[in-house]
C-alpha cells in the first residue's frame, strides 16, 4: 500500500533562518506530487506541484521554494524565513491517470518567531 | 481564477442534530471531492462526485452532486461527537495536473 511521510512533525524557527521540509511517499511511482500550506484555522493554498523529477510548478510568488530530486521525494525550502511563513505545510500525492483524488501526508506545522 | 465558496464557516450543533455544509461554483465543474479534516490533523478524501445530480451516501454521510454541476452538499444526520472536523470541498483548477482547489472550509463542532 501507498504511504507518504513528512519530516519533521513541528519546526520552530527564528525569521531570518532557512527552511527544509522534506516528503516521501512510499509504494507508488511518478505520482504528481503537491505542496500546501495552512494558516490557522484556514483553508488549503496551493504552494507547488511536480509532475516528475526536476519538473516544479509554483502557483504562487512567495518566499519558498521546492525540488523534486528523486521520483518519490518532494522538498519545500526557504534561504530566510519569514513571520508570514508560520502554517501547517501539507505534502500530498495522486495516484496517476485515472483519479483526481489526493492523499495528504501527516504534515509539518512550522512556527516561525 | 477557479474558486469555490463554501459556507457556513462554522457549525455548532448539539450531538444527534444534523450538519450540512454547501460549496458553489460560478462555473460548471467536472467533478468535486470531499475531505475532512480532524482538528490537528491531515485532509482525509471521503467522496468523489461526478454526475449530474449524484447522490452518494455514507452511513450517516450524504453526499449531493447538483443538477448543473456547480453545487454541492454534504449533509450529516444525527451528528455524533466523532463527527468534528472541518469538512472541505475541493474542485479541479485550471491549466490542468489535477490541481485542486479547496473551498474554505466548515469547521464543526459537535456538544454532547
Amino acid at each position: 500500500s501507498q504511504t507518504i511521510h513528512q519530516w519533521p512533525a513541528t519546526l520552530v524557527q527564528p525569521v531570518g533562518s532557512p527552511l527544509s521540509l522534506e516528503c516521501t511517499v512510499e509504494g507508488t511511482s511518478n505520482p504528481n506530487l503537491y505542496w500546501y500550506r495552512q494558516a490557522a484555522g484556514r483553508g488549503l493554498q496551493l504552494l507547488f506541484y511536480s509532475v516528475g523529477i526536476g519538473q516544479i510548478s509554483s502557483e504562487v510568488p512567495q518566499n519558498l521554494s521546492a525540488s523534486r530530486p528523486q521520483d518519490r521525494q518532494f522538498i519545500l525550502s526557504s534561504k530566510k524565513l519569514l513571520l508570514s511563513d508560520s502554517g501547517f505545510y501539507l505534502c500530498a500525492w495522486r495516484a496517476g491517470l485515472g483519479t483526481d483524488t489526493q492523499y495528504f501526508g501527516p504534515g509539518t506545522r512550522l512556527t516561525v518567531l | 481564477g477557479q474558486q469555490v465558496m463554501q459556507i457556513p464557516q462554522y457549525q455548532h450543533v448539539q450531538e444527534g442534530e444534523d450538519f450540512t455544509t454547501y460549496c458553489n461554483s460560478s462555473t460548471t465543474l467536472s467533478n468535486i471531492q470531499w475531505y475532512k479534516q480532524r482538528p490537528g490533523g491531515h485532509p482525509v478524501f471521503l467522496i468523489q462526485l461526478v454526475k449530474s445530480g449524484e447522490v452518494k451516501k455514507q452511513k450517516r454521510l450524504t453526499f449531493q452532486f447538483g443538477e448543473a454541476k456547480k453545487n454541492s452538499s454534504l449533509h450529516i444526520t444525527a451528528t455524533q461527537t466523532t463527527d468534528v472536523g472541518t469538512y472541505f470541498c475541493a474542485v479541479l483548477g485550471r491549466g490542468g495536473y489535477n490541481k485542486l482547489i479547496f473551498g474554505a472550509g466548515t469547521r464543526l463542532a459537535v456538544h454532547p
